[in-house]
């Protein structure tokens, strides 16, 4: 059974620019969660994929959107990058809405 | 939305030592997470304890739901236990929210 995995690991922007996170679920879990985590803070959720519909959105302006795909792997899209977008970026599965989470390791953006 | 916070904040302990890390939450929720954040970044499921107790070696969790809070407590702790630790609630809409975490450094 493999885990929840992200690409990249570590990725460097400049500001104004755009980027895309990846993230492939655990096999079987058809609900993945992207969530932010700045340097100090606990993770905040951005938003939430269900059978590749939203089903959920965290307090996150547009320029942040995804993508869940028929086979539950999905992605972050991060427009217009600021200096505040840099942070740990946490992707989450879990087999049904009301179980518990899998996380992966996480991409780390630096926004420069 | 729900508040969660975590005390205490640091925690600093000698190997060997036991400790108790507590979680309060400002509402009724259906269900409770606990998670360890490696240096790694990676978090790792602990609980999954909406009530009631559990243990898993060295570890174990108790949350009183009707009071709002939860408890982790670590025994004999080991150097490999440094990390933080998160407690993550659940209300109605099935998406966690997290407190900010205990930074927990076991020395050896």
């Amino acid at each position: 059974e493999t885990g929840v995995t992200q690409s990249p690991t570590h990725l460097i922007k400049t500001r104004g620019q755009q980027v895309t996170l990846r993230c492939s679920s655990q096999s079987g879990h058809n609900t993945v969660s992207w969530y932010q985590q700045a340097l100090g803070q606990g993770p905040q959720f951005i938003f939430q994929y269900y059978r590749e519909e939203e089903n959920g959105r965290g307090n996150f302006p547009p320029r942040f959107s995804g993508l869940q795909f028929p086979n539950y792997s999905s992605e972050l899209n991060v427009n217009a990058l600021e200096l505040d977008d840099s942070a740990l970026y946490l992707c989450a599965s879990s087999l049904a809405v009301q179980n518990g989470y899998t996380f992966g390791s996480g991409t780390r953006l630096t926004v420069v | 939305g729900i508040q969660v916070e975590q005390s205490p904040p640091d925690l600093i302990l000698q190997e060997g030592a036991n400790s108790t890390l507590r979680c309060n939450f400002s509402d009724s929720v259906n269900n409770l997470q606990w998670f360890h954040q490696n240096p790694w970044g990676q978090l790792i499921n602990l609980f999954y304890i909406p009530s009631g107790t559990k243990q898993n070696g060295r570890l174990s969790a108790t949350t009183v739901a009707t009071e709002r809070y939860s408890l982790l407590y670590i025994s004999s702790s080991q150097t490999t236990d440094s990390g933080v630790y998160f407690c993550a609630v659940e209300r109605g809409s099935y998406i966690p929210t997290f407190g900010r975490g205990t930074s927990l450094i076991v020395h050896p």
